[in-house]
């Protein structure tokens, strides 16, 4: 299976900062890596497909880079309704694997 | 408007069974591979099954192979999730999820709310 850590598991932003969290596949999974937010009790939301694509109405302030390994997900110019958990997750083989999550909190 | 609802979970003994459903709408269902998702109680989230568009092709985490069983209903346009020989560790909010496919990738896109299934004596 292939394993998906992210860094760090908890951040303390505030609003109006540019953040960035990172995941790394246990083995190449080329750019087959989606990021998930799920705000506190909420369904998740997907935010980008093949490591750098945003999805249809995904504000412009999510970016993603990477491939191979190493990923990357920045949000700049926080506001509130950005402080939730961040998944990444890779759908290059089954089983289907997902990170870890990282708690993006006011600071 | 892409809208997937899930059916109330419920709570079941060790060792039962309960059936998950999942309401399509607002998009061509019988065209779209779709997925189980599940998070236990303040935990992170795991792919639990997928289906692809005519029900042939099944994938299972090992955790439930044998023991769950996915499939669908293109004609009512509905996700199904037979679960069978229910663990505790079983226990966790269900997510149906929609998969969009490009011509080299397939990912999710759309989730539903989700549905609690607590299995516990």
């Amino acid at each position: 299976d292939i394993q998906m850590t992210q860094s760090p598991s908890s951040l303390s932003a505030s609003v109006g900062d540019r953040v960035t969290i990172t995941c790394r596949a246990s083995q190449d999974i080329t750019n087959n890596l989606a990021w998930i937010q799920q705000r506190p009790g909420k369904a998740p939301t997907s935010l980008i497909y093949d490591a750098s694509t945003l999805l249809s109405g995904v504000p412009s302030k999510f970016s993603g880079s990477g491939s191979g390994t190493d990923f990357a997900l920045t949000i700049s110019s926080l506001q509130p309704e950005d402080f939730a958990t961040y998944y990444c997750h890779q759908y290059n083989s089954y089983p289907y694997t997902f990170g870890q999550g990282t708690k993006l909190e006011i600071k | 408007e892409v809208q997937l609802v899930e059916s109330a979970g419920g709570l079941v003994q060790p060792g039962g069974s309960l059936r998950l459903s999942c309401a399509a709408s607002g998009f061509t269902f019988s065209s779209h591979w779709m997925s189980w998702v599940r998070q236990a109680p303040g935990k992170g989230l795991e792919w639990v099954a997928n289906v692809n568009q005519d029900g042939t092709k099944k994938y299972y985490v090992d955790s439930v192979e044998g023991r769950f069983t996915i499939s669908r209903d293109n004609a009512k346009n509905a996700l199904y999730l037979q679960m069978n020989s229910l663990r505790a560790e079983d226990t966790a909010v269900y997510f149906c999820a929609r998969i969009f496919c490009t011509r080299t990738d397939c990912f999710y896109d759309h989730w539903g709310q989700g549905t609690l299934v607590t299995v516990s004596s």
